[in-house]
């Protein structure tokens, strides 16, 4: 157990439609990371927050939002949903430290079908 | 741009014998590297972090290694067993916090 807990589970969209998923962040933890990961495919970089704000960003659209909230849970926010948004998304959340680097930990991931 | 391998890219052996999974990556500054285990359709789970100044990592039947000056690491599993089989990818650090992936490697442990 990580104690990272995202939610929903699974969840079934058309395109075209609008989600929103949710991660609770492991305690004490201040940064959370999104991940998505296609099918056989290695987990790819959305974005992180930092205290509430983006700390970094990977090669996704802006249709991909996110939100950090004060008690340092996340939502990421998927608009115009495509097909190959079809995917395994993955919370890491983990305690930023000014000096080398922190352990990301992960939840067990939202599985979002678009049809 | 970082761009990680992971050989081979599927495993299937025998329970009992001593695994060494290979992970090679083109940016050598990088920070530290953290290798994870993915069971199917599950998250991702931590199994050692090296840190850019250490060589190796140890946890139980588990020995990681780093070479950042070739670009490599290497996961050694022990005495294997079939509770082992899953999905192991190895993510070096871009920045502090960014985890730049490989597609893994699938192994399957029989009895």
């Amino acid at each position: 157990e990580t104690g990272v807990t995202q939610s929903p589970t699974h969840l079934i969209k058309t395109r075209g439609q609008q989600v929103t998923l949710r991660c609770s962040s492991q305690s004490g933890h201040n940064t959370v990371s999104w991940y998505q990961q296609a099918l056989g495919q290695g987990p790819q970089f959305i974005f992180q927050y930092y205290r509430e704000e983006e700390n970094g960003r990977g090669n996704f659209p802006p249709r991909f939002s996110g939100l950090q909230f004060p008690n340092y849970s996340s939502e990421l926010n998927v608009n115009a949903l495509e097909l190959d948004d079809s995917a395994l998304y993955l919370c890491a959340s983990s305690l930023f430290k000014r000096e080398g680097t922190n352990i990301q930990y992960f939840g067990a991931g939202t599985r979002l079908s678009v049809l | 741009k970082q761009e990680v391998t992971q050989i081979p890219a599927a495993l299937s052996v025998p329970e009992g014998e001593n695994l060494v999974l290979n992970c090679s990556f083109t940016d050598s500054a990088i920070y530290n590297l953290q290798w994870f285990r993915q069971d199917p359709g599950k998250g991702l789970t931590s199994l050692l972090l090296i840190q850019s100044s250490q060589r190796e990592q140890t946890s139980g039947r588990l020995n990681a290694s780093l070479d950042k000056s070739s670009g490599r690491s290497t996961l050694y599993i022990a005495a294997s067993q079939p509770g082992d089989s899953a999905t192991y990818l190895c993510a070096p650090f871009e920045g502090t916090d960014k985890l730049i992936f490989g597609t893994g490697t699938r192994l399957q442990v029989f009895p």
